[in-house]
């Protein structure tokens, strides 16, 4: 069965320090990979998604960055964090195939910055 | 509609009670509407994903409908139960953006013992 892995789960960083949130998926080849976010009191916003190796799309403009290294391997990094990017970030996959396939999602890492 | 709305925003009813909330999404170039659940402490959770206007799926006391036309979805509950509370999101791709499924805000539903 596929498995989906993010670490940390809690992460307090001041501002202006990197950061580096990594997140690996288990039992399936070539899945799509996203990273959402949650700011206090919003809905998901998705930040990146990524369709194989080395392939990123960005869906926001800001500070934050993806890297797909390896196929099941999705890193997000920021060379200095703000106060805004504080909030809870979430690492899913989904099967490469079609629109209809559900996101499986990583049990998150709360970011607070300082 | 231009974005992906729910409500109620939040909702608690009665052990036992029925409920059903709204999801609203851009009817022009539909591709896929998707329901999740996510619980306290937990990580979300597909529930549904449809594809097809008329479309009603079940999974066990939950049921949802889709009207590709007019641009909504319906979750139903029956019977809710204090395990059923959670946030329940709705999600769907906007115009031009086949990739990105944009999430509602959800709405956060306690059911009271």
């Amino acid at each position: 069965s596929q498995t989906i892995h993010q670490w940390p789960a809690t992460l307090v960083q001041p501002v202006g320090s990197p950061l580096s949130l990594e997140c690996t998926v288990e039992g399936t080849s070539n899945p799509n990979l996203y990273w959402y976010r949650q700011a206090a009191g919003r809905g998901l916003q998705l930040l990146f998604y990524s369709v194989g190796i080395g392939q990123i799309s960005s869906e926001v403009p800001q500070n934050l960055s993806a890297s797909r290294p390896q196929d099941r391997q999705f890193i997000l990094s920021s060379k200095k964090l703000l106060l805004s990017d504080s909030g809870f970030y979430l690492c899913a996959w989904s099967e490469r195939q079609g629109l209809g396939s559900p996101l499986h999602f990583g049990n998150g890492t709360r970011l607070t910055v300082t | 509609i231009l974005n992906v709305e729910q409500s109620p925003q939040s909702l608690h009813v009665q052990e036992g009670d029925s409920t059903n909330f709204t999801c609203s999404f851009p009817s022009s170039n539909f591709y896929a509407l998707h329901w999740y659940r996510w619980e306290t402490a937990k990580s979300p959770e597909a529930l549904f994903v449809m594809t097809l206007n008329g479309d009603e799926k079940k999974k066990g006391r939950i049921s949802a409908t889709l009207n590709t036309k007019e641009g909504y979805s319906y979750l139903y509950i029956k019977g809710s139960q204090p395990e059923d509370s959670a946030t329940y999101l709705c999600a769907s791709f906007l115009a031009g953006s086949a990739r990105q499924l944009t999430f509602g805000s959800g709405t956060q539903l306690t059911v009271l013992p």
